[in-house]
């Protein structure tokens, strides 16, 4: 089936260090790629997305690549904040057969990023 | 604003009494959803409705009901809810091209059941 594989944290940095959280799909077909941020006491929001292979999303400094003969889309970001700290979704959705979708979230990696 | 309003935010109650989480957005989305979120198991879905009068069982839907009325409205009932509900549950809300239209959450119900 649709799976995502996030690396566990937690993941903790100090300001300015570089981060990478590893996401690979398992997927039928072309998925969609996404990564979802969720700030403490807050609901999850889109944090970028990439939709065919090779693309690249990126915002607020974070960028992932649509890999596809790695099946992975990684999260980068070469300078973190404080601000930064949250737990971190990837996620893809998978067209199925018969024109349904299917959302499918990875665990969340928490990264907490100290000053 | 847009956004995706749930209450309660907080909520403490008794195994077996009936309880409804209420969802409500203001986008006029078609697609709304129901997930909980675990700790070491992340989201999972639900319930979710393409649109009025239309709701489908998500991954987790035993022990929980959903209706949609209207669409602005998607309430979670849980008619006896038991200690294994205990979690934090999340509204989000949607056009129905989720690959163009990102999900918009709400921020969080935290059930305990005592």
């Amino acid at each position: 089936g649709n799976s995502v594989t996030q690396m566990e944290g937690p993941v903790t940095l100090s300001e300015e260090a570089f981060l990478t959280i590893n996401c690979t799909y398992t997927a039928t077909g072309y998925p969609s790629l996404f990564w979802y941020v969720q700030y403490p006491g807050e609901g999850l929001q889109l944090l970028l997305k990439a939709t065919k292979a090779d693309d690249k999303g990126s915002n607020k400094g974070f960028e992932a690549t649509y890999r596809k003969e790695t099946t992975s889309f990684h999260l980068e970001k070469g300078s973190v904040q404080v601000s930064d700290s949250a737990v971190y979704f990837c996620a893809l959705i998978s067209f199925l057969q018969g024109g349904s979708e299917k959302l499918v979230f990875g665990k969340g990696t928490k990264l907490t990023v100290n000053p | 604003e847009a956004q995706v309003t749930q209450n309660p935010r907080y909520l403490i109650t008794v195994t077996g009494k009936k309880l409804t989480v209420t969802c409500s957005q203001n986008m006029n989305h078609e697609y709304m959803s129901w997930y909980r979120q675990d700790p070491g198991l992340g989201l999972r879905q639900i319930y979710y409705s393409m649109n009025v009068e239309v709701t489908d069982k998500g991954d987790v839907p035993e022990g929980y009901k959903v209706s949609r009325k209207e669409k602005r409205n998607f309430p979670l009932i849980l008619e006896s809810p038991s200690p294994n509900q205990t979690s934090l549950y999340f509204c989000a809300s949607t056009h129905p091209d989720r690959v163009n239209s990102p999900l918009h959450f709400g921020n969080g119900t935290r059930l305990t059941v005592t």
